[in-house]
């Protein structure tokens, strides 16, 4: 099966910077993704990696070890608008073909 | 850049009614659609994987009878929730393959079985 880790909650100041990490245990990996949901809203991609290495989007940048099997997200400069859950979330290619698994989610809060 | 669109946004039906949800790539050709499911302030559960032109694959625990997805054209899946029950509550989520690499959500569909 597939199990991803990252933590539950985190909450930062503005103009913080925070990282998220997601560990993850998977047959079939093929790469590791990043994404934003607001309440009541639908998850909108941050980020995909699939070679080891950080990737820089702006203020997000993402990493990712695939011999740990781990990876993060880093968002600097944090605003009050960045409060949200962010989700790690594997792609892996099984017998259906590729499909993406979510973690359960960090919840972060941005405080004044 | 691309979009996927669903519809209807938001229902509300009958208990033992059954509910259709669609899903479009409104810019892209998309062989791969997912249909994901999500309880409040949980994450996204994959439910199944649409194909276009072929049967859907679906993920263990999931009822093919009671999800029926169809994945007539490269730019239009659908879920059927067949005899709707208020524990099929939630919010529904499709999303599209523009690319190897890059998978585009829908905004969502909540369904609310009375």
């Amino acid at each position: 099966g597939q199990s991803l880790e990252q933590p539950s909650e985190v909450t930062a100041v503005e103009g913080a910077i925070v990282q998220i990490n997601c560990t993850y245990q998977t047959s079939g990996f093929y790469g590791l993704s990043w994404y934003q949901q607001h309440d009541g809203g639908a998850p909108t991609f941050l980020s995909y990696n699939a070679l080891d290495g950080l990737e820089e989007t702006g203020r997000f940048s993402s990493f990712l070890s695939r011999s740990d099997s781990y990876g993060y997200l880093l968002l600097q400069e944090l605003q009050m608008k960045d409060s949200a859950s962010y989700f790690c979330a594997v792609r892996v290619r099984g017998t259906g073909g590729f499909k993406t698994i979510f973690g359960a989610g960090t919840r972060l809060f941005v405080k004044a | 850049g691309a979009v996927v669109s669903q519809h209807p946004s938001w229902v509300i039906c009958k208990s033992g009614t059954s509910v259709k949800i669609e899903c479009r790539s409104l810019d892209f050709q998309a062989t791969t659609m997912f249909w994901y499911r999500q309880f409040p302030k949980q994450s996204l559960m994959l439910m199944a994987t649409s194909n276009e032109g072929s049967k859907a694959t679906y993920e263990q625990g999931v009822e093919k009878d009671k999800f029926l997805i169809n994945h007539a054209s490269l730019t239009l899946s659908t879920l059927t929730v067949t005899s709707a029950h208020p524990e099929d509550s939630s919010f529904y989520i499709c999303s599209a393959m523009a690319g190897p690499d890059t998978q585009y959500f829908g905004p969502g569909t909540r369904l609310t079985v009375l």
